[in-house]
């Protein structure tokens, strides 16, 4: 079975533009998750998805939004990008939303110049 | 407010000697608590799942409990390899929150050969 895969796996952007992150989950998870990981604030999470509904949200500006396909594959948009944003976002899928294990990718390290 | 804790930040120890790794969350209103370990750079492999109704769970060398009464958790590596040299982190989901983990800060593991 294939675990969570996410692209692009690094990418370098300059302040001011924006950018798309994809995450396509293990067959048959719903549940998508977006976790925004820095060394100074550790891992954060930013929202989660199930069957193309945002159900949870952390507390990160409008800048960062998200969604998701009917084929459970996600995506998470950061508008205006600012130095601060540069991180490794890592996604995770899991069954259910509740009480189920989640399985992470291999995460997108953006940097932001 | 939910506030998981990992004490030590940073562990040393000669192979062959047990870990043991310390996790405690203020709010014991969870559904779970997920140890996971980080290489450099990379995602988060999910280690081990205990349910709040669990004491303990088991995964080769690997042993977590959970006290969940006393908020804390603690994982605990038999036998220590080089390999085992990472980030171990911790994690809750809460009981009114849709697929949000709540993150330790982690300990970092080194284990000499």
């Amino acid at each position: 079975k294939a675990g969570v895969t996410q692209t692009p796996r690094y990418l370098i952007k300059t302040r001011g533009q924006q950018v798309t992150l994809s995450c396509s989950p293990i067959s048959g998870h719903r549940s998508v998750s977006w976790y925004q990981q820095t060394p100074g604030q550790g891992l954060q999470f930013l929202f989660e998805y199930f069957s193309e509904t945002q159900r949870n949200k952390g507390n990160f500006p409008g800048r960062f939004s998200g969604r998701q396909f009917s084929n459970s594959r996600s995506e998470m948009n950061v508008s205006t990008l600012e130095l601060g944003d540069s991180a490794l976002y890592l996604c995770a899928s899991s069954l259910d939303s509740r009480n189920n294990e989640q399985f992470f990718g291999p995460g997108t390290r953006l940097t932001v110049l | 407010k939910q506030e998981v804790t990992q004490i030590p930040a940073a562990l040393s120890v000669p192979e062959g000697e047990n870990l043991v790794l310390n996790c405690s969350f203020t709010d014991s209103a969870i559904y779970n608590l997920q140890w996971f370990r980080q290489d450099p750079g990379k995602g988060l492999t999910s280690l081990l799942l205990i349910q709040s109704s669990q004491r303990e769970q088991t995964s080769g060398r690997l042993n977590a409990s959970l006290d969940k009464s006393s908020g804390r958790s603690t994982l605990y590596i038999a036998a220590s390899q080089p390999g085992d040299s990472a980030t171990y982190l911790c994690a809750v989901q809460a009981t009114d929150s849709w697929g949000k983990l709540q993150f330790g800060a982690g300990t970092q593991v080194v284990v000499t050969p």
